[in-house]
C-alpha cells in the first residue's frame, strides 16, 4: 500500500529537549516536505526536498532542521523545542518537483512542547 | 506574496442539498491551483489539479472549476460521507514546488 509514515503520531515534551519526528514514503517519490497546521493559520510549509541531498527553507523554517540522505526519509529535527513549536505537523511527498502540489500526506504528528 | 481565500470557513447543509465552496487566489503566475480534502485526524487527500482558467475537473460528487481569480468546488446531492475540510492551494512559477495553502471549508452534511 502507498503510504507517507509519521513517527511518533503524539509527542509530548519540554522545552529544550532534542527531538526528530521521522518520515518514510514507499513509491519512490523524489520531493518530500514538512508542513505545520495551526488554527487560523492553515497549513505551512517548513522545509522541503527536491531530491536526495537536496533541502530547501519553506515558509517557517526557524527553529527546524532536516536532511534527505536516503531518498525515502527525510526526517524533522527540533534541536532545542520550544512551546510554539506546538502545533500539528505533516509530512508529505509527490512523484516530482515540478507536480509538487499533488501531494500524499502522512497522517500527522501531534506535538506538544511544554 | 501568494495569498488565498477560502469562503466560506464553514457550511452546514442537509443531504441531497447542492452548494459551491470558493476559493479567492492572488498569484503572480498560476503554475497549478489544487483541492484536498481533509478528515478529522488525518492528512489531507489530494482530489484536483487545475492548471488554467476554463479548466473543470469532475470526480464523483465533487466539480472543480478555475477562473482567473477563484476557484469554486462544486458539491452536488452531498452525502454525509462528503463532511471534511475542503482545502485550497496555489503554486506560482516564480515560488518553484512552494504551495500556498488556504485556511480551509469545514463542510458538515447532515442524514
Amino acid at each position: 500500500e502507498a503510504q507517507v509514515t509519521q513517527n511518533p503520531r503524539y509527542l509530548i515534551t519540554v522545552t529544550g529537549k532534542k527531538l526528530t519526528v521521522t518520515c518514510s514514503q514507499n513509491m519512490n517519490h523524489e520531493y518530500m516536505s514538512w508542513y505545520r497546521q495551526d488554527p487560523g493559520l492553515g497549513l505551512r510549509q517548513i522545509y522541503y526536498s527536491m531530491n536526495v541531498e537536496v533541502t530547501d527553507k519553506g515558509d517557517v523554517p526557524e527553529g527546524y532542521k532536516v536532511s534527505r540522505k536516503e531518498k525515502r526519509n527525510f526526517p524533522l529535527i527540533l534541536e532545542s523545542p520550544s512551546p510554539n513549536q506546538t502545533s500539528l505537523y505533516f509530512c508529505a511527498s509527490s512523484l516530482i518537483g515540478g507536480a509538487a502540489g499533488e501531494l500524499f500526506f502522512g497522517e500527522g504528528s501531534r506535538l506538544t512542547v511544554l | 506574496e501568494d495569498q488565498v481565500t477560502q469562503s466560506p470557513e464553514a457550511l452546514r447543509l442537509q443531504e441531497g442539498e447542492s452548494s459551491s465552496l470558493n476559493c479567492s487566489y492572488t498569484v503572480s503566475g498560476l503554475r497549478g491551483l489544487f483541492w484536498y480534502r481533509q478528515d478529522p485526524g488525518k492528512g489531507p487527500e489530494f482530489l484536483f489539479t487545475l492548471y488554467s482558467a476554463g479548466e473543470e475537473k469532475e470526480k464523483e460528487r465533487l466539480k472543480a472549476t478555475l477562473t482567473k481569480k477563484e476557484s469554486f468546488l462544486h458539491i452536488t446531492a452531498p452525502k454525509p460521507e462528503d463532511s471534511a475540510t475542503y482545502l485550497c492551494a496555489v503554486q506560482a512559477y516564480e515560488s518553484g514546488s512552494r504551495l500556498t495553502f488556504g485556511e480551509g471549508t469545514q463542510l458538515t452534511v447532515n442524514p
